[in-house]
């Protein structure tokens, strides 16, 4: 099946410092999402990303979808320990109007 | 509101053994999800359904089986458990397929 590739797999960071990750698809997809996913709980929408170009903004989050739409990124600005989790990416190819292809995701460490 | 409930948060079942994992939504929500979880990869579909009474298989229905007894309600049955279903379990929930998907808390289940 389709397959997003989410890098990099961990982050070891210090307290504020920017952090950037990104996910490539070799399809076109329609919807890039952006989650974060906190020990023991389930995944929670960051951003949505309707359109190619788009570049929005959620606090010190940003993320882009990408022109080519087979890739989207997304940045945190002065990382603070709140900010230590799981990123996932998520894509909605153009041939589903349901069935997310869900990156590996993105595990965030901040060292004290 | 409670959002997205799911029961049990973690079970051990002996191969063979047959169970329900129980999920709903008080957000008056049409689409429903059930997903997996596991170690380094990103959230597979199980099933969704659209709304009351529609259901359709997603990336790995092989093994279980749903049920959208109403619209706040789905249900995922294992019918004979077997170890390769040893994973994290996720129900969501969303306005419509292509909109932000609420996830409850997950169960974690163990095949032995």
């Amino acid at each position: 099946g389709q397959q997003l590739n989410q890098s990099p797999q961990s982050m070891f960071i210090q307290e504020g410092e920017d952090v950037s990750m990104n996910c490539t698809s070799s399809s076109i997809f329609n919807t890039w999402l952006w989650y974060k996913q906190d020990p023991g709980e389930g995944p929670v929408l960051l951003i949505a990303l309707y359109k190619a170009g788009e570049l929005t903004s959620n606090g010190r989050l940003t993320a882009q979808f990408g022109i080519t739409r087979k890739d989207s990124f997304l940045n945190i600005s002065a990382s603070i320990p709140s900010d230590v989790g799981i990123y996932f990416c998520a894509g909605l190819p153009v041939d589903s109007n349901y069935q997310l292809i869900w990156g590996a995701g993105t595990k965030l460490i901040i060292k004290p | 509101n409670a959002g997205v409930t799911q029961t049990p948060k973690f079970q051990v079942l002996k191969t063979g053994q047959s169970m329900t994992l129980q999920c709903a939504q008080d957000m008056n929500h049409n689409s429903m999800y059930w997903y997996r979880q596991d170690p380094g990869m990103g959230l597979r579909l199980i099933y969704y359904s659209a709304s009351e009474g529609t259901t359709d298989k997603g990336e790995v229905p092989n093994g279980y089986n749903v049920s959208r007894l109403n619209k706040r309600e789905f249900s995922l049955r294992l019918e004979s458990a077997a170890p390769s279903q040893t994973s994290v379990y996720f129900c969501a929930s969303s306005r419509g397929p292509n909109t932000e998907a609420f996830f409850g808390q997950g169960t974690r289940l163990t095949v032995v």
